[in-house]
């Protein structure tokens, strides 16, 4: 299994600003993703971050709004730009299991908890 | 794309066995995840079905039927720490970044009282 350290682990920010999350593991890991869960709603894939390359991103979220980092295989920030109330979510970083793409295993880290005022 | 269906909320007895139902609609099908999320922490792993059939694990089974796009998670000898929401997840097998993309449900919130 992978341990995932991600922070901060909750932020209060005000509206128009920017919140960088920072995710780290344990082992070096090809696939890491960023999911989004919304109050109530369950978790929405916002883009799977690329090691070297741009960041791959679901329909929906885009570059602007959501630059994401990898600069090695242990490493990835999301920033979540120019906040809004409906930003006020849980950000969570994923990776997937060592056993490979057969088990599809996730780990998931703690999560960020924003809320957007 | 895909569209997954489980009830929102169930409540159980502890020392009682419960069955939490998924059904999906989708593009295509690499497999179905069953994953436990306590309050406030992150998702967990618990079941992985691609194949027909029932995949049992200590205290947990879950069972998948591809014809009919379905799947139940069934936890028996319920305890008190089972309370968690319980999240079915589907794999598609044309994501575009390989075989790691999960559509997630919303997940059941499940109870379990004395």
């Amino acid at each position: 299994s992978a341990v995932i350290s991600q922070k901060p682990s909750r932020d209060i920010c005000q509206r128009g600003t920017s919140l960088t999350i920072q995710c780290q593991v344990d082992s070096q890991v090809t696939m890491m993703f960023w999911y989004r869960q919304q109050p109530g709603q369950s978790l929405t894939l916002i883009a799977t971050a690329n090691q070297g390359s741009e960041a791959t991103y679901e329909s929906g979220f885009v570059i602007d709004k959501f630059p994401i980092s990898r600069p090695n295989l242990t490493f990835s920030t999301l920033t979540v730009s120019n906040m809004s109330p409906e930003d006020s979510s849980i950000y969570l970083c994923s990776v997937a299991g060592a056993e490979g793409p057969h088990t599809g295993e996730l780990f998931f880290g703690e999560g960020s908890r924003l809320t957007v005022l | 794309g895909q569209n997954i269906d489980q009830p929102t909320e169930m409540t159980a007895t502890e020392g009682a066995i419960v069955q939490i139902n998924c059904t999906y609609q989708t593009s295509g099908f690499n497999g179905l995840f069953w994953y436990q999320q306590h309050a406030g922490e992150a998702p967990t792993f618990l079941s992985y079905n691609v194949l027909d059939g029932l995949e049992e694990k200590g205290r947990f089974s879950s069972f998948l039927s591809r014809s009919k796009g379905y799947s139940y998670l069934l936890l028996k000898e319920l305890q008190m720490k089972d309370s968690a929401s319980y999240l079915c997840a589907v794999r598609d097998a044309y994501s575009g970044a390989g075989s790691y993309q999960l559509t997630f449900g919303k997940g059941t919130k499940l109870s379990v009282i004395p």
